[in-house]
């Protein structure tokens, strides 16, 4: 059974820099695994952010930005908004062709 | 602009069989590459993936649900459905439809969920 794991919460000061990871539980994510990541807000369906490890979605603020750390996948807001406040979550395609999602970092900017 | 909108019974009995459609608009489903995609999330938890099928009918399911999940599209009418057999409270969850980018390997569009509950 493959397991995703994400930090469950962070906290970031306004204008400050956070970066959340994505780990799996069989080894080292790769790009080979397209990363991708997705917010979601309150009663909101989730929307995406990055795909294939760095590369922003439509209309992604540059203060998004992706990458692999220490064989995790992971997502870095850089200047963090108020607005930023969100559940984030990272999905990792397997070689089984199927996707596995983490279980979500909840950001709050305070 | 693609737009995708789930529809089904947002209240279902044990035991029984959970029927869902996704209704696409603003593109065709048998245009382009995409994989077309459910994903769910109980109450206050995180997207668990399910399920999603190619135009061309092939098809893939989470391991851990396949045994209960059918997936299939009618391009005709440029629908999506999936069926999830033996339902039980585990399974209330806002259901997603989801467009998949084939290559990009991202969830690019969404529709807006629907909750479904079981329960007696």
């Amino acid at each position: 059974q493959t397991v995703v794991t994400q930090e469950p919460s962070f906290s970031v000061s306004p204008g400050g820099t956070v970066t959340l990871t994505c780990a799996l539980s069989s080894g080292s994510v790769s790009s080979s695994y397209y990363p991708s990541w997705y917010r979601q807000t309150p009663g909101q369906a989730p929307r995406p952010l990055i795909h294939s490890t760095n590369v922003r979605s439509s209309g992604v603020p540059d203060r998004f930005s992706g990458s692999i750390l220490a064989n995790k996948a992971a997502l870095t807001i850089t200047g963090a908004q108020s607005d930023d406040e969100s559940d984030y979550y990272c999905a990792l395609f397997m070689p089984s062709a199927i996707w596995v999602f983490g279980g979500g970092t909840k950001v709050t900017v305070l | 602009q693609v737009q995708l909108q789930e529809s089904g019974p947002g209240l279902v009995k044990p035991s029984q069989t959970l029927s869902l459609t996704c209704n696409v608009s603003g593109g065709s489903i048998v245009s382009g590459d995409y994989y077309w995609s459910w994903i769910r999330q109980h109450p206050g938890k995180g997207l668990e993936f399910l399920a999603y099928i190619y135009h061309s009918g092939s098809t893939y399911y989470n391991p851990s649900l396949q045994s209960r999940l059918f997936i299939s599209i009618d391009t005709a009418k440029n629908q999506f459905f999936l069926n999830l057999n033996s339902l039980t409270a585990a399974d209330t969850a806002v259901y997603y439809c989801v467009r998949a980018d084939r290559w990009l390997r991202q969830f690019d569009y969404w529709g807006q969920g629907t909750l479904v509950t079981v329960s007696s």
